[in-house]
C-alpha cells in the first residue's frame, strides 16, 4: 500500500480535460511540495510537474498541478493520444525522512 | 546533456550481494544529490535512498524496507554513484533507477534507463 493515494486508472476521450487526484497526509503533501512523473509505456520515468503547480520547461500547458491541504491534484487539459502513460504523485515524508510515491494512475485515451 | 548510465544489475541469489553504479555526466555531479528509485514488474515507483552533497555532508536516507542492508555512496572524482546491496531478497527484484535531483529538495528532474536486478534461486 502507497503512502500517497491515487486511484489506479483514469480515462478520457481526445479533447476531454481529466483529473487526477493524489492524497496524503500532514507529515507528507501537508508539509512539503508535490512532485508528478509521468511514464510512457517502455520508458523512465520523468518529471511533470514540481512545486505543485511548476511545469519543468518542455511540458506543455495543457498540464496542470493545484495543492490543497493534504492532496493535490495533476489536471491534463485538450487530451491527447499521447498523454496515455502512467502518472505518479510524490513528496518528502517529514516524518518517514524520505521520498514518498502514490501508486500510479494509468491513463487511457479512449 | 544529462546522462545517468547505470549498470551493475543481473541475477543474484536471496542472500547475495550486489553493487550498482551510476555514471553521470553533462552536469556539476558534485553539487548534486542522486538518488535510487527501484520499480518492479508491472508496479509502481518505490524510493530506495538518496545521498546528498559534500556540501551536506554526503548525508543519506534509505526507505524502511531497505535500510540496513542497502548502502548509497559516491566517487565525486569519477562522477559516479553506487547502490551496494546485500542480504538480498526476492522482493528486491526490479528496474533500479538512478536519478539526479534538481536543485529543488526531492525533485528528481533527470531519470537514468534503470538496470535489472532479479533475486532469484
Amino acid at each position: 500500500q502507497s503512502v500517497l493515494i491515487q486511484p489506479p486508472s483514469a480515462s478520457g476521450t481526445p479533447g476531454q480535460r481529466v483529473t487526477i487526484s493524489c492524497s496524503g497526509s500532514r507529515s507528507n503533501i501537508g508539509s512539503n511540495p508535490v512532485t508528478w512523473y509521468q511514464q510512457l509505456p517502455g520508458t523512465a520515468p520523468k518529471l511533470l510537474m514540481y512545486r505543485n503547480d511548476q511545469r519543468p520547461s518542455g511540458v506543455p500547458d495543457r498540464f496542470s498541478g493545484a495543492k490543497s491541504g493534504t492532496s493535490a491534484s495533476l489536471a491534463i487539459s485538450g487530451l491527447q493520444s499521447e498523454d496515455e502513460a502512467d502518472y505518479y504523485c510524490a513528496a518528502w515524508d517529514d516524518s518517514l525522512n524520505g521520498v514518498v510515491f502514490g501508486g500510479g494512475t494509468k491513463l487511457a485515451v479512449l | 546533456e544529462v546522462q545517468l548510465v547505470e549498470s551493475g544489475g543481473g541475477l543474484v541469489q536471496p542472500g547475495g550481494s550486489l553493487r550498482l553504479s551510476c555514471a553521470a555526466s553533462g552536469f556539476t555531479f558534485s553539487g548534486s544529490a542522486m538518488h535510487w528509485v527501484r520499480q518492479a514488474s508491472g508496479k509502481g515507483l518505490e524510493w530506495v535512498g538518496r545521498i546528498r552533497s559534500k556540501a551536506n555532508n554526503y548525508a543519506t536516507a534509505y526507505a524502511a524496507s531497505v535500510k540496513g542492508r542497502f548502502t548509497i555512496s559516491r566517487d565525486d572524482s569519477r562522477n559516479t554513484a553506487y547502490l551496494q546491496m546485500r542480504g538480498l531478497k526476492t522482493e528486491d527484484t526490479a528496474l533500479y533507477y538512478c536519478i539526479k535531483q534538481s536543485s529543488l529538495a526531492a525533485v528528481l528532474n533527470n531519470w537514468g534507463q534503470g538496470t535489472l536486478v532479479t533475486v532469484s534461486s
